[in-house]
């Protein structure tokens, strides 16, 4: 069964650095997004992307981050410089196209713990 | 902002009982969505509810969507500790196929054997 992919599982690094987090996202899927969890807290919604540009953006998702999807099969999350509050897991999750005003499941990654010291 | 409150925080059940659990929307549901996650993994989809009425079941699993459509919950019958976990439910914001979702607190349920 096709499923998202992420890597790299467990990131740490220091505070200040720069951090890209990597997904795969099921192959026939359009729709792209990011979400993080710190620990013990909801699941919060950062990015979506579409068609190669960001269809709708958090608060969260300030200057400091960026996606893009560098090829056919991969979609990255860049965190340019790392803070501790960015200590969470991050989400990739993606789903398919439609045709109209329907929607669809979104299907999510299994993670990547991101500890920022 | 659209909020999500499921009840409750937490169940601790014997092996084979019933339960349920509710998701409660501040504003009208365009769709319901439910997921499993175990503690520091991922989410696992088990279903979405689009349409008031709408039942959906997943093993046994099954969801229902009230025809008010700020509702939802979720029934195990005959629970089994593969069950354990903690249990999302989230609300599409809109009907685009991009629409973010916007998820509740979780409710972690516990098997015992």
């Amino acid at each position: 069964e096709p499923e998202v992919t992420q890597t790299p599982s467990h990131q740490v690094t220091q505070m200040g650095q720069e951090v890209i987090l990597r997904c795969v996202p099921i192959s026939n899927h359009l729709y792209f997004y990011w979400y993080r969890q710190i620990l013990g807290q909801k699941v919060e919604f950062l990015v979506s992307f579409y068609n190669n540009e960001i269809s709708e953006k958090s608060e969260i998702f300030d200057d400091q981050f960026s996606v893009e999807r560098p090829d056919g099969s991969n979609f990255t999350l860049k965190i340019r410089s790392t803070k501790l509050e960015d200590s969470a897991m991050y989400f990739c999750a993606s789903s398919r196209s439609s045709g109209g005003l329907t929607y669809n499941e979104q299907f999510f990654g299994p993670g990547t713990r991101l500890t920022v010291l | 902002s659209q909020e999500l409150e499921q009840s409750p925080q937490s169940l601790i059940v014997q092996e084979g009982k019933n339960l349920t659990i509710n998701c409660t929307s501040s504003k009208t549901l365009y769709g319901l969505y439910w997921y499993k996650q175990k503690y520091g993994e991922g989410l696992i989809f088990l279903m979405m509810l689009q349409k008031g009425g709408e039942e959906k079941s997943h093993e046994k699993i099954t969801a229902k969507l009230d025809e008010k459509k700020q509702q939802s919950s979720l029934h195990i019958t005959a629970s089994q500790p593969s069950h354990a976990g903690i249990y999302l439910c989230g609300a599409a914001t809109g009907y685009s196929s991009a629409s973010k979702i916007i998820f509740g607190s979780g409710t972690r349920l516990s098997i015992r054997p």
